[in-house]
Order: C-alpha cells, then structure tokens, then sequence
C-alpha cells in the first residue's frame, strides 16, 4: 500500500477553471503539509493541518483553500486558475517528535494550466 | 528567505566515485534531514541528523553537520547510476515552522 497518495497525477485545465487534488495518508501521521515545486524544483510550503486543523499558512493566495475532513485527507482546491499556477504540487505527512521528524511524500501532481 | 542552499547545483561523476553535497543554511535548527528526488517522482527521506550530532552514517551515506558553521555535507561513496537523482537538504527551525528546503543539487552518476 502507498503510504501517501495524491490524485491525480497529471492535471492539464485552462485559466480560469477550478481544480482539485486529493491526497491521503496511511502512516496514522498527525501533520500534514502541501508544498508546491515550480520549474527550478524549488519546493516550497504552502499549508500545514495538523490533526484536521490549520497551523501554517504560507502566504499562499486565497484562491487555494486546503480542506481536511479527518486526519488522514488532506484536500487542495483551487479556483480560478492562473497560468503562474503550473508546478507540481506535493503532499506530505509527518509525525511531530522531537521537532519535524522525516516527511513522507506523495509522489506529485503536475498541474498544466494552459 | 531561503534558509537552505545546496552546493553545488549539479555534480557530474563516474560511477565508483564518491559523492559530495554540501548545505548552508542561516539560522538555529532543531534537525537537518536530506531527500532525494528521483525524476517525476516524490522526495524520499534518507537521513536526519540532529543540532547535538556531528555525524552520522545510513549505508553508504555519511552526513556531517557543524552548527557553528551552519553547514552540512553529504557524501555518497561508491556511486552507482542508481542515485542519479536530486539532492535536497531540509531544516528544521525551532518554533511551529514547517521544514525549510533548499534548492537541491542535481547528481548525474554515470556508468
């Protein structure tokens, strides 16, 4: 079994579409995270929900709204998608130790927006 | 601003050779922690080293860290072309902050 998930893999839609990726994880982690990856592979956080709730919100636009039903599923909509908005985005889960212990990633969701 | 950077940004060897990756990094972490990233794929966790360690061993990995430098190496010995790939460090800060990537190196291991 994948122990992170994210669908779908490949995401090709037009400016102005609304769009989501879903992502679960297996491992009975507390915290999980998007990062966004653009062209240069600069991997970079967007939101962190730990045990359903928000803790971290990167200055990311308000067009992107995360939804976590249960600790498990960490969901990303976006609306009104924008060209700059292509990269490939990744979902992680972790379990808070002594700090941030090692993150388990998906394995990415490239997003095309033509 | 970025917290870590890797250097160099791509490194091109032979495969037998040793590898090294170094990482800079600016301000007081708890843990510094290396991914790789094979192509099109997800980061993979390989190793953690903590603020009180110097050094550490995972197989064929040795990760040094010296806090008062604010530096970390990564050595890979004996390559193979199975660790093409690319080469991120991660920090992580004291407080409730989500781990700081840098912008990897690329490794090219040729057979």
């Amino acid at each position: 079994d994948t122990a992170v998930s994210q669908t779908p893999k490949y995401l090709v839609t037009q400016m102005g579409n609304d769009k989501s990726i879903k992502c679960e994880q297996n491992l009975g982690h507390d915290t999980m995270y998007w990062y966004k990856q653009d062209s240069k592979k600069f991997l970079k956080i967007m939101f962190s929900y730990n045990n359903k709730e928000l803790i971290i919100n990167e200055t990311v636009p308000n067009r992107f709204s995360p939804k976590s039903p249960d600790k498990a599923h960490l969901n990303l909509h976006i609306n009104s998608l924008e060209l700059g908005d292509s990269a490939v985005y990744f979902c992680a889960s972790s379990q808070p130790g002594q700090g941030i212990e090692k993150l388990f990633f998906g394995s990415g969701t490239q997003l095309s927006v033509l | 601003s970025q917290q870590g950077e890797e250097d160099p940004q791509a490194l091109s060897i032979q495969e037998g050779e040793n590898a090294t990756m170094n990482c800079s990094y600016k301000t007081s972490i708890n843990n510094l922690q290396w991914y790789r990233q094979n192509s099109g794929r997800g980061l993979v966790h390989l190793i953690l080293i903590r603020s009180n360690e110097r050094e550490k061993h995972s197989g064929r990995l040795r990760v040094t860290l010296d806090t008062s430098k604010k530096s970390s190496s990564l050595l890979i010995t004996a390559s193979r072309a199975a660790d093409t790939a690319s080469y991120f460090c991660a920090t992580d800060l004291s407080g409730n902050t989500p781990l700081v990537f840098g912008k990897g190196t690329r490794l090219s291991v040729i057979a």
